[in-house]
C-alpha cells in the first residue's frame, strides 16, 4: 500500500523560508521511473504544481516559482524535502506531495503522472 | 508553459444525470492528460490517466476521451458521491499544469 504524508510548520512569517517534508512508504525512489511531486492549493483556489524529483535525481520546477524552490530527496529515509524561500501571505495554501509514476510513450520518451497523493499540510503565512 | 482551461466552471446536476466536463490545452498534448476528483478538505484523487485510461478502483461510470487539445470527462450516471470539483492536468510537458477546475453541485 502506497502512502505519503506531508509535514512542516503550520505558520511561517513573511520573508522566512518554508521547509516541508514528504515521508512515504510502499515505493522507493531507488526504483527506476519513480518520482515525487509537490503541489499546492490556496484556500478556495485551483491546484498548482510546484516541483518534481526523479529516481535519478533529475529535478523540475514551476516556471514562475523556480527561483524560490529547491527539491531534494533522502532515499534511505524515504523522504523528499521542498524548501520555498521568501514566503509571502499569497503562499498560504495546503501543500500536497504525490507519487509520480512513469508511463512509456512513443519514440522512447517517458511521461510522468501523479497517481497517489498525501492528505496535505496547511501552511499559513502571516506576521 | 502549456495553459489548461475547463468548462463550465460550475455545473448543477441531479443524481442520475449524464455529466460532461470539457478541458482544453493551449497546444497539443497528445493524450497525456489526467483527471482528478477533489472533495472539500481532501486530497485530489486520480480518476483517469492518458486521457481515457481508468485508474484501478475507479467506477466505470467515469470515462475520458479526447486527444490533441480537446478532452472530455463524462460521468454516465451521476451518483451522490460524485458531487465534487474535477481538475484536468497535462503531463506532456516536464512542467505540469492544471485546469482551473469544474465544480459539480446539486441542482
Amino acid at each position: 500500500q502506497v502512502t505519503l504524508r506531508e509535514s512542516g510548520p503550520a505558520l511561517v512569517k513573511p520573508t522566512q523560508t518554508l521547509t516541508l517534508t514528504c515521508s512515504f512508504s510502499g515505493f522507493s525512489l531507488r526504483t527506476t521511473g519513480m518520482c515525487v511531486s509537490w503541489i499546492r492549493q490556496p484556500p478556495g483556489k485551483a491546484l498548482e504544481w510546484l516541483a518534481r524529483i526523479d529516481w535519478d535525481d533529475d529535478k523540475f520546477y514551476n516556471t514562475s516559482l523556480k527561483t524560490r524552490l529547491t527539491i531534494s530527496k533522502d532515499t534511505s529515509k524515504n523522504q523528499v524535502v521542498l524548501t520555498m524561500t521568501n514566503m509571502d501571505p499569497v503562499d498560504t495554501a495546503t501543500y500536497f506531495c504525490a507519487r509520480t509514476s512513469r508511463i512509456a510513450g512513443a519514440g522512447g520518451r517517458n511521461y510522468y503522472y501523479m497517481d497517489v497523493w498525501g492528505k496535505g499540510t496547511t501552511v499559513a503565512v502571516s506576521s | 508553459d502549456i495553459q489548461m482551461t475547463q468548462s463550465p466552471s460550475t455545473l448543477s446536476a441531479s443524481v442520475g444525470d449524464r455529466v460532461t466536463i470539457s478541458c482544453r490545452a493551449s497546444q497539443s498534448i497528445s493524450d497525456w492528460l489526467a483527471w482528478y476528483q477533489q472533495k472539500p478538505g481532501k486530497a485530489p484523487k486520480l480518476l483517469i490517466y492518458k486521457a481515457s485510461s481508468l485508474e484501478s478502483g475507479v467506477p466505470s461510470r467515469f470515462s475520458g476521451s479526447g486527444s490533441g487539445t480537446e478532452f472530455t470527462l463524462t460521468i454516465s450516471c451521476l451518483q451522490p458521491d460524485d458531487f465534487a470539483t474535477y481538475y484536468c492536468q497535462q503531463y506532456n510537458s516536464y512542467i505540469f499544469t492544471f485546469g482551473p477546475g469544474t465544480k459539480v453541485d446539486m441542482k
